[in-house]
């Protein structure tokens, strides 16, 4: 079994509407890092939640760490077309940098 | 099991050496990358190769080169190592580069740090 599940695989969603994506972690989470590819330039640095629980928004975007479930959630509201690309979790599974990697969510919007 | 794994973990140097950094999956992956981490976490692409050809090239000094034996393997070589090339280097596969999205399955990494 992964170490680290992300879901959806992929979302589609019609433009204006909220959605969430998982990452769930088999083990304690040190760090999570979420992030944006796009294509051909790598990936984009969304946010990183620390072990203790934390939540953070940027624009309409929201990442929350729940530290009993073990999980991360990244919501976005009012989404857009720019929403549109594969999110991955990176998650630090014991306390030193080296990530472990979720499979990606692909979400595409729906005008 | 592990889909894409980079060795060493740890990587601790002087100025001037040089080191390689390598880079190996097992998904039957044509295509392979190198990224650097920088101090605000963005992934910068570095290298990108295509079964065994170079495809992506971006702007990184020549003393960084990327060398792909076969298509299950790219390795990156550092000459002459300076303080600025202290980072994390990560390592990803993928389908070809012809996808619009073409999901990248990243390795763990490889802090490098040069004293």
């Amino acid at each position: 079994s992964q170490e680290l599940e992300q879901s959806p695989q992929s979302l589609i969603v019609q433009e204006g509407k909220n959605l969430t994506i998982n990452c769930t972690s088999s083990k304690t989470l040190y760090g999570l890092y979420w992030y944006k590819q796009k294509y051909g330039e790598g990936l984009i640095f969304l946010m990183m939640l620390q072990k203790g629980g934390e939540e953070k928004s940027h624009e309409k975007i929201t990442a929350k760490l729940d530290e009993k479930k073990q999980q991360s959630s990244l919501h976005i509201t009012a989404s857009q077309p720019s929403h549109a690309g594969i999110y991955l979790c990176g998650a630090d599974l014991d306390s030193n940098y080296q990530l472990i990697w979720g499979a990606g969510t692909k979400l595409i919007i729906k005008p | 099991d592990t889909a894409v794994s980079q060795t060493p973990k740890y990587l601790v140097t002087q100025m001037g050496n040089d080191k390689s950094i390598k880079c190996e999956q097992n998904l039957g992956h044509d295509t392979m990358y190198w990224y650097k981490q920088d101090s605000k976490k963005f992934l910068k692409i570095m290298f990108s190769y295509n079964n065994k050809e170079l495809i992506i090239n971006e702007t990184v000094p020549n003393r960084f080169s990327p060398k792909s034996p076969d298509k299950a393997h790219l390795n990156l070589h550092i000459n002459s190592l300076e303080l600025g090339d202290s980072a994390v280097y990560f390592c990803a596969s993928s389908l070809p580069l012809a996808a619009t999205y073409n999901e990248q399955f990243f390795g763990p990494g490889t802090r490098l740090t040069v004293l």
